[in-house]
């Protein structure tokens, strides 16, 4: 039973433009969500999170938006950067907790 | 601030045999997790470790065992190793109660079982 969906394997987009990565959850008991980035051969890296009561959190070029009725949550890059190219995790969790994630998406910024 | 490490970062070994993997947290954070990373399954938790009691366990079998020290370090152990092992090992730290419930990765144990 995956709780947490990553329905794009992958994404390409030009540089300069939007990236927008979305994910889906089914457990409505979540209160946290949070977005990682991965490069191959290193550990994930916090990004951006957004709890349960909110509905958009914003750090620079980085937006996450959650609309709690469609369990469903997107992370927003504007503009995209070459160096924005990796493998993005959604995540989920209670108050405390293991987090639960999605199983990524390829993001690949063009030059 | 230092971050999470771990070591070693590449392990090799035979089936049958069993491995120890180590986590030095973040200094403060008391929680350390573990997580599994394989290609088919993604990323998958194995346990959580708070003040040296395991406070919650994945959906792994008996093989896989954890434990923490007084000075918040860890180790995971997998006894029997099987093929189906070979996978990244990826240990988290963060504080319970912050905000947001941010974990903090160290790089990752690579364990290739042949």
């Amino acid at each position: 039973d995956q709780q947490v969906k990553q329905n794009s394997p992958s994404l390409s987009v030009q540089e300069g433009r939007i990236s927008i990565l979305n994910c889906d959850y089914t457990n409505s008991m979540f209160d946290y969500f949070l977005w990682y980035k991965k490069y191959p051969a290193e550990g994930p890296t916090f990004l951006i999170s957004i709890s349960s009561i909110k509905d958009k959190n914003e750090d620079g070029r980085f937006t996450v938006f959650l609309n709690k009725s469609a369990k469903h949550l997107s992370l927003h890059i504007v503009p995209s950067q070459p160096g924005d190219s990796a493998v993005y995790f959604c995540a989920a969790s209670r108050i405390i907790g293991k987090l639960v994630f999605g199983k990524g998406t390829k993001l690949t910024v063009n030059p | 601030k230092a971050g999470v490490t771990q070591t070693p970062r590449y392990l090799i070994k035979t089936r049958g045999q069993q491995v120890t993997l180590s986590c030095s947290p973040i200094s403060g954070h008391r929680s350390v997790s573990w997580y599994q990373q394989t290609p088919g399954q993604g990323l998958q938790f194995l346990f959580e470790y708070f003040s040296e009691t395991q406070r919650n366990k994945g959906n792994f079998p008996g093989r896989f065992s954890g434990r923490q020290f007084s000075n918040s370090r860890s180790e995971m152990n997998v006894s029997t190793l099987e093929l189906g092992d070979s996978a990244l090992y990826l240990c988290a730290s963060g504080v319970p109660g912050l905000a947001g419930n941010e974990q903090f990765f160290g790089p990752g144990t690579r364990l290739t079982v042949l």
